[in-house]
This record gives structure tokens, sequence and C-alpha cells, in this order.
């Protein structure tokens, strides 16, 4: 079965830094997300792509966050100054058509991210 | 808001155990319904779903039913294998007032099949 690729697994970057985590949704499909998760709490949706721009938002996808497709096959979340609290597993997901029809979604392995 | 609550883990069976991981939601509208597994360096995969009451999902032997009564989609298996041994998410998806549907998760739940 195809799969969504996510690097890296481990990031460990210090406060104030900016980071990339990058993903490679399965290439057939459209629409494109981050979630996270912090340890012991649930798995929080951060913001929808489709058609080159983000779709929906949740309200931790502030400023400090941005997500692009910069060449039709990777899709990268950045955290420009990161925080503490942003130390998290961090999973990319895609899917064909989006959540409208039910449709489920493909997800990476996750990054887990350690902000010291 | 919707929300998700599931069973906090761990759980620790022995095979051929009966499993029953319980999920309750609250949700506007009528959401669908879903269980996600992630095995250990995995990501999460779609293990069932159910998109209206009283439809019930099933796959490798587990089944949940949408019981919108009681909003809930436990999550059931007769007998459980060493194999099942992963981290199981219950979600729903739902209009979040906007034009687009996102998941909703639970916290997650460990499960551990020893032999």
């Amino acid at each position: 079965e195809p799969e969504v690729t996510q690097t890296p697994s481990h990031q460990v970057t210090q406060m104030g830094q900016e980071v990339i985590l990058r993903c490679v949704p399965i290439s057939n499909h459209l629409y494109f997300y981050w979630y996270r998760q912090i340890l012991g709490q649930k798995v929080e949706f951060l913001v929808s792509f489709y058609n080159n721009e983000i779709s929906e938002k949740s309200e931790i996808f502030d400023d400090q966050f941005s997500v692009e497709r910069p060449d039709g096959s990777n899709f990268t979340l950045k955290i420009r100054s990161t925080k503490l609290e942003d130390s998290a597993m961090y999973f990319c997901a895609s899917s064909v058509r989006g959540l409208l029809t039910n449709e489920k979604l493909f997800f990476g392995s996750g990054t887990q991210l350690s902000v010291l | 808001g919707n929300s998700v609550t599931q069973m906090e883990g761990p759980v620790t069976l022995s095979e051929e155990a009966f499993l029953t991981i319980n999920c309750t939601y609250t949700a506007t509208g009528y959401p669908s319904l879903f269980w996600y597994v992630q095995y250990p360096g995995e990501g999460l995969q779609l293990l069932l779903k159910a998109t209206k009451a009283d439809d019930k999902g099933s796959n490798k032997g587990f089944e949940a039913t949408y019981r919108k009564e009681t909003t809930s989609f436990h999550l059931e298996k007769g007998s459980v294998q060493v194999s099942d041994s992963a981290v199981y998410f219950c979600a729903l998806s739902a209009n979040s007032g906007g034009s687009n549907y996102k998941l909703t998760f639970g916290k997650g739940t460990l499960l551990t099949v020893n032999p």
C-alpha cells in the first residue's frame, strides 16, 4: 500500500530556533494535513491544505506556524521560533478527496520534536 | 465543540482474551466515527469506520457499532493476538462549522497482548 513519508523521525532543537518538518504525501492525493500529539494528550488537528492554500486551521496554528508545498511532492510544516510547549509528535496525513466523503486519511509515522 | 473520550490505558491482556476499548463522543450534527491503530514505528492506519447510527464497522476481527443513543463507538475483539499490540485511537469526523471536515481524536489506548 502507498505510504506517507515523514522526515526526520526525531528532531531536537533549541528553544527559539526554527524547525521544518517534512512530509511526502501519497502522489495522487490532493488534501494534506498536520496533526500533533503532546505526550499523554489527544491527537490534535493543526491545519488542512488543499489547492495550494490553507483550507482550515486550528487555534494552535498561530503566526509561528506555516505550511508549504514547495515542489508538488513535499509538504512542510515550519515553526518559526520554537517553544518548549511545541514538543510533540507531529503527524502528516493525506487523502484523495478530503473528509467530506468520510474517506480515510493516510498518516505518516510521525516526527518526534523535542524542544530544549 | 466536538470531542472524543476513550478508555485510559494501558490495557494488558493475554492472548485469546476478549478486548473492549470504550469510546464516547460529543458532536454537533451526525458525525462519522473511526478507529485508527498505530503499530510500533508506524503511522496511524484506519482500522474501521461507521458513518451512521447502528452501522457496524469491522476489520481484522475487530468490531465497533455506532450507538447514537449512548453516543458510543466501543471497539471489541473476541480473541486478541500478540500482533494486535498497538495504540488504538477513536476519532470522529464532523463539520467544524466551516466548509471542511476534520478528524477529532481521543488520547489513544495502548494495548499490550502477552503470549
